[in-house]
């Protein structure tokens, strides 16, 4: 079984402050992760994703997310936010077993940015 | 046209009406899926197709009939709907099933 923790509902930061949207997750085997970005009444778009490779990812935009294993974490940061990041952000985890090939969706994290 | 579009982007239905969604990719991809997203809920996934076979059916109440021809299109046919079944409907393609997925616009639909 697998599942995903998004432990912030909204966030707020003002505009050039650093970002910090949270994710655990829970996997029987190793899992990718990815974090995706909504705007309003828009589609989902893939800010990054880890496949077990570098476990610092680099995504669009500037942000960024570490991978780590003993925490069961996968954060989203970025350094300095901007007002086109006001958007709802997704931690996604797929994993095998049973779950093979399935994405399982974290509840969102609202991000406003304010001036 | 590039990536995953979807049609209509709007849609509002009587409970009465038939109507379809449609979705296509230009990604050159073998996996399209259908997704539900309702408003203070997690993103639901409805059914996966792989190589145009349907592998997934989430438990979707029959009044959502899927058909994919081809790995490039996909369809949600829709009948004799519920107000509660109002959402936005996703559209997603990947190269295979542990794959990143690519998402559509989306549609939003409106049952009256």
């Amino acid at each position: 079984a697998q599942s995903v923790t998004q432990l912030d509902s909204h966030v707020s930061v003002s505009e050039g402050t650093p970002v910090l949207l949270r994710c655990n997750y829970s996997s029987s085997y190793s899992p990718s992760l990815f974090w995706y970005v909504q705007h309003p009444n828009k589609g989902l778009q893939l800010l990054l994703k880890y496949t077990s490779a570098a476990t610092l990812v680099k995504g669009i935009n500037g942000f960024e997310a570490e991978f780590k294993k003993s925490e069961t974490s996968f954060h989203l940061t970025k350094p300095s936010a901007h007002m086109s990041d006001a958007a709802e952000y997704f931690c996604v985890v797929s994993a095998g077993g049973t779950s093979y090939g399935k994405l399982t969706f974290g509840q969102g994290t609202i991000l406003t940015v304010h001036p | 046209e590039t990536g995953v579009t979807q049609t209509p982007r709007h849609l509002v239905m009587g409970m009465t009406n038939k109507k379809s969604l449609k979705c296509e990719q230009h990604l050159g991809h073998n996996a399209m899926y259908w997704y539900k997203q309702s408003a203070k809920k997690p993103l639901e996934l409805m059914f996966v197709y792989n190589f145009k076979e349907q592998t997934e059916n989430n438990s979707v109440p029959s009044r959502f009939s899927p058909e994919c021809p081809n790995s490039s299109h996909l369809f949600l046919h829709l009948h004799t709907l519920q107000p509660e079944d109002s959402a936005l409907y996703l559209c997603a393609s990947s190269q295979g099933p542990v794959y990143e997925q690519y998402f559509g616009p989306g549609t939003r639909l409106t049952v009256t």
